[in-house]
């Protein structure tokens, strides 16, 4: 089954302890991102990746940190936690397929929401 | 950021009609256009993915058309069903580069 999986699912953590939030998908897309959903806000992206060593800010990337070492994976590190982060984060992949005349942008699989709590 | 609307943001609908909503997204550097369902306490769908100016897709009752030289998409429920309620949101795509999604269409379907 396609799927984008992300762990945890529900976190309360302290202001300035470290975390990591995990995200893996099994369908060997290239392209995947992060995003927060905020009330009256809607989802913004924090980070993207383009393949494995390729990321690139989002609209709200301050606080946060993502690698891409492997084609499955792409983690959202927040080094130093604070309150203002608390929020629902997603993790999704997309496949960009090769075309006679480019790429085809194809649907986004987003991974079950991580509810972070920072306090 | 890219400047992306849509209308209205929320909507309640009786059980049988039919519905449209509106996405607006600036023309200019224009790739894909995504249109997502997104139920409470679960992760977003994609319904479509839109690229060509006049374009028309249909997934069942729910169907959306595309305008990309003036900007704007719409989608069309027929015949609201109350499992039709949902968040409805437009993601419009500049390729490979950040994705900027709209605030979303909450409809409520009345049974």
């Amino acid at each position: 089954e396609a799927q984008v999986t992300q762990n945890p699912r529900y976190l309360i953590t302290v202001t300035g302890k470290k975390l990591t939030v995990t995200c893996s998908q099994n369908m060997n897309h290239e392209y995947m991102s992060w995003y927060r959903q905020d009330p009256g806000l809607g989802l913004r992206q924090i980070y993207y990746s383009m393949n494995v060593e390729a990321t690139d800010k989002g609209d709200v990337p301050e606080g946060y940190k993502v690698s891409r070492k492997e084609k499955r994976n792409f983690p959202l590190i927040l080094e130093s936690p604070s309150p203002n982060q608390t929020s629902l984060y997603f993790c999704a992949s997309r496949q960009f397929l090769p075309t006679g005349t480019g790429v085809e942008d194809t649907e986004a699989f987003f991974g079950q929401g991580t509810r972070l709590t920072v306090v | 950021i890219l400047n992306v609307e849509q209308s209205p943001q929320s909507l309640h609908v009786q059980e049988g009609d039919s519905t449209n909503f509106t996405c607006s997204f600036p023309s200019s550097n224009f790739y894909a256009l995504h249109w997502y369902r997104w139920e409470t306490a679960k992760s977003p769908e994609a319904l479509f993915v839109m690229t060509l100016n006049g374009d028309e897709k249909k997934k069942g009752r729910i169907s959306a058309t595309l305008n990309t030289k003036e900007g704007y998409s719409y989608l069309y429920i027929k015949g609201s069903q109350p499992e039709d309620s949902a968040t409805y949101l437009c993601a419009p795509s500049g390729g490979y580069q950040k994705v900027t999604f709209g605030t979303g269409t909450k409809l409520q379907v009345i049974p």
